[in-house]
C-alpha cells in the first residue's frame, strides 16, 4: 500500500533562513504529489501539487517542491521563510480512490 | 456555498453514545471525502463518495462507524457506541471530480469520547 514518509517532525527555525521538508513516498508508478498546509485555527489549504511535467513546482506563497522520481521524494523548499509561514505542512499522494495519503505531518515554527 | 463546512464544530459525548457528524461540500462538487486526525498522529482515509455512492467502505476503522450521502450535497458520518478511541477531528473534503482535482477541506469536527 501507498505510504508517505515525513521525517522531521518539528523544524524551528529563524525568519529568512531557508526552509526544506522532506517528503518521500513508497510508491513506484505514476503519482500525484501535494503539499498541504495547516495555518494555526485555520483549515487545510493546498500550497502545491505535481502531476506531471516539470518536475519543480511552484505554488503559492514563495514555495516550492521538486519531483526526484529515483529518490522517490517530493521535498518541499523555501528560500526564505517568515514568521506567517509558521503552520504544518503535509505532504500527501493520490490513493486508489482518489483520496489522499497523508504523512503525518511537520510543525514549523519561525521565529521572529 | 464559499467553502466546505461541517458541523458542529466541536462534539462531547460520553462513551456508548451515538453521534452524527455532518458535511456540507461544495456546490457541485461531486466527490467528497471523510478523514480523521488523531492526536499526534496523520490524516486518515475513512470513505469516500462519488455521487451518493461509497464504492469502498474498507477504511472505516470498524463496523461502527457508517457514511451516506444524499444525492451530491450532505453527507454524514455516524459513530455508533462511541469508544474514547474515537476522539479525533473529524475532516471533510471535497472535490469537482475524484482522483486529481484539489481537495477543499472543512475545518472539521472536534470529537471527544469522555
Amino acid at each position: 500500500a501507498q505510504s508517505v514518509s515525513q521525517h522531521n517532525h518539528h523544524v524551528i527555525l529563524s525568519e529568512a533562513a531557508s526552509l526544506e521538508l522532506g517528503c518521500n513516498y513508497s510508491y513506484g508508478g505514476t503519482v500525484n504529489l501535494f503539499w498541504y498546509v495547516q495555518y494555526p485555527g485555520q483549515h487545510l489549504q493546498l500550497l502545491l501539487k505535481y502531476f506531471s511535467g516539470d518536475p519543480l513546482v511552484k505554488g503559492i506563497k514563495g514555495f516550492e517542491a521538486e519531483f526526484i522520481k529515483s529518490k522517490f521524494s517530493f521535498n518541499l523548499r523555501k528560500p526564505s521563510v517568515q514568521w506567517s509561514d509558521t503552520a504544518e505542512y503535509f505532504c500527501a499522494v493520490t490513493g486508489s480512490q482518489g483520496n489522499l495519503i497523508f504523512g503525518k505531518g511537520t510543525k514549523l515554527s519561525v521565529k521572529p | 456555498g464559499a467553502g466546505v463546512s461541517q458541523s458542529p464544530s466541536n462534539k462531547v459525548t460520553e462513551k456508548g453514545k451515538d453521534v452524527e457528524l455532518r458535511c456540507d461540500p461544495i456546490s457541485g462538487h461531486t466527490a467528497l471525502y471523510w478523514y480523521r486526525q488523531r492526536l499526534g498522529q496523520g490524516l486518515e482515509f475513512l470513505i469516500y463518495f462519488q455521487g451518493n455512492s461509497a464504492p469502498d467502505k474498507s477504511g472505516l476503522p470498524s463496523d461502527r462507524f457508517s457514511a451516506e450521502r444524499t444525492g451530491e450535497s450532505v453527507s454524514t458520518l455516524t459513530i455508533q457506541r462511541t469508544q474514547q478511541e474515537d476522539s479525533a477531528v473529524y475532516l471533510c473534503a471535497s472535490s469537482l471530480r475524484p482522483g486529481t482535482d484539489t481537495q477543499y477541506f472543512g475545518p472539521g469536527t472536534r470529537l471527544t469520547v469522555l
